[in-house]
């Protein structure tokens, strides 16, 4: 069945540019929407963002620009970069695919951690 | 944005009781609700999506119901195996939100 699998640091610096891949295995990419979710400790669910499988992105206002995200269709990925990064930041991060249609994520990733520190 | 608010924010049960969860929205969703159950160092679950629709796999006890504002999740019987935080999610415009979650404790 298709999973999914963050990978990026656990630590990034304050000021600096968090950068996460997210692999989907057992499926294709295509034709879906993707998303990244955070988490900070202890608090709530927040999205961040969707690509669809042709490129066109739609991010949270809340994070004033800057987040970035990418599809690489040929190696069944999709990338986030959060740049500026502060503590606020920290969280665990979670790549999901989106429904589309309803807007619900059915498919997650189990999250991978990051702190921001000097 | 399109705010969600759960409550209550923790829960004391015990298994076999009946809880139910109320997510309220700031404005109509239709019924463009979804929830998900979360236990600790785990990913979210999908349990129910627009409302009522209860996804493949997942346990009968569970229901959920609502239009407009107001949303409830039902667990009929609690089981062990239930007790976790519960998140609602509106996906009535692009800019997804959730609520706060509750924390169902035996």
């Amino acid at each position: 069945q298709v999973q999914l699998q963050e990978s990026g640091p656990g630590l990034v610096k304050p000021s600096e540019t968090l950068s996460l891949t997210c692999t989907v295995s057992g499926g294709s990419i295509s034709p879906h929407f993707w998303s990244w979710i955070r988490q900070p400790p202890g608090k709530g669910l927040e999205w961040i963002g969707y690509i669809y499988y042709r490129g066109s992105t739609n991010y949270n206002p809340s994070l004033k620009s800057r987040a970035t995200m990418s599809l690489h269709t040929s190696t069944n990925h999709f990338s986030l970069s959060l740049s500026s990064v502060t503590a606020a930041d920290a969280a665990v991060y979670y790549c999901a695919r989106l429904d589309g249609a309803v807007g619900y994520f059915d498919l997650w990733g189990r999250g991978t951690p990051v702190a921001v520190s000097s | 944005d399109i705010q969600m608010t759960q409550s209550p924010s923790s829960l004391s049960a015990s298994v076999g009781d009946r809880v139910t969860i109320t997510c309220r929205a700031n404005q109509s969703i239709n019924i463009y609700l979804n929830w998900y159950q979360q236990k600790p160092g785990q990913a979210p679950k999908l349990l129910i999506s627009a409302a009522s629709t209860l996804q493949t796999g997942v346990p009968s006890r569970f229901s959920g119901s609502g239009s407009g504002t107001d949303f409830t999740l039902a667990i009929s019987s609690l089981q062990p195996e239930d007790f976790a935080t519960y998140h609602c999610q509106q996906s009535h415009n692009t800019l997804y939100t959730f609520g706060q979650g509750t924390k169902l404790e035996i």
